[in-house]
């Protein structure tokens, strides 16, 4: 069973262009969230995605928008990059569910470069 | 609004040495919480949670009580290997469909 899948691996952009990140959830998981790591920090809520709709979102702006697909899998777009926006960003999946807590499991991440 | 502060790395042990790395949090309610390892060039894994107030969660010998009464969550390991060198984050959430608040991270090397 694969878990969450994410990619590319590592990215180099230059200030002001645009990025897609992709991300695959682990079978079986409908929510999809991501977030970005900052080197040294840990990491911060981008925002939440089920059933294609976003659910939840974090102190981020605009620039950074999101999709789900029908499969459940997720894209983060980020426009207008600049330096402050290079990072580790990680993607989540988990299923609601009914019990108490569903672990959300993290992808091994993108590693994004603004130059 | 919610929060995690962890005790500020890094943290350099002598393997089979005894390790406490402090957590406490901001947050109305009861959320659960968490310990979650990074290990180098790898994404993070969860090591540990509990749901409720006097709850331990364990793994791989690592502890963690939730105190309710002094908001903390500290993570204990009695003998430390080299293996256990990683960034250890504490966490909390409040519901299986929220949100996760990190600490900053604490960074672990065990020498042999």
């Amino acid at each position: 069973d694969a878990g969450v899948t994410q990619s590319p691996t590592h990215l180099i952009k230059t200030r002001g262009q645009q990025v897609t990140l992709r991300c695959s959830p682990k079978s079986g998981h409908d929510t999809v969230s991501w977030y970005q790591q900052a080197l040294g920090q840990g990491p911060q809520f981008i925002f939440q995605y089920y059933e294609e709709e976003e659910r939840q979102r974090g102190n981020f702006p605009d620039r950074f928008s999101g999709h789900q697909f029908p499969n459940y899998s997720s894209e983060l777009n980020v426009n207008a990059l600049w330096l402050g926006d290079s990072a580790l960003y990680l993607c989540a999946s988990s299923t609601p569910g009914t019990s108490e807590y569903n672990e959300q499991f993290f992808g091994p991440g993108t590693r994004l470069t603004v130059l | 609004g919610d929060s995690v502060t962890q005790m500020e790395g890094p943290v350099t042990l002598s393997e089979e040495a005894f390790l406490t790395i402090n957590c406490t949090y901001t947050a109305t309610g009861y959320p659960s919480l968490f310990w979650y390892v990074q290990y180098p060039g790898e994404g993070l894994q969860l090591l540990l949670k509990a749901t409720k107030a006097d709850d331990k969660g364990s793994n791989k010998g690592f502890e963690a009580t939730y105190r309710k009464e002094t908001t903390s969550f500290h993570l204990e390991k009695g003998s430390v290997q080299v293996s256990d060198s990683a960034v250890y984050f504490c966490a909390l959430s409040r519901n299986s469909a929220s949100k996760i608040i990190f600490g900053s991270g604490t960074r672990l090397s065990i020498r042999p």
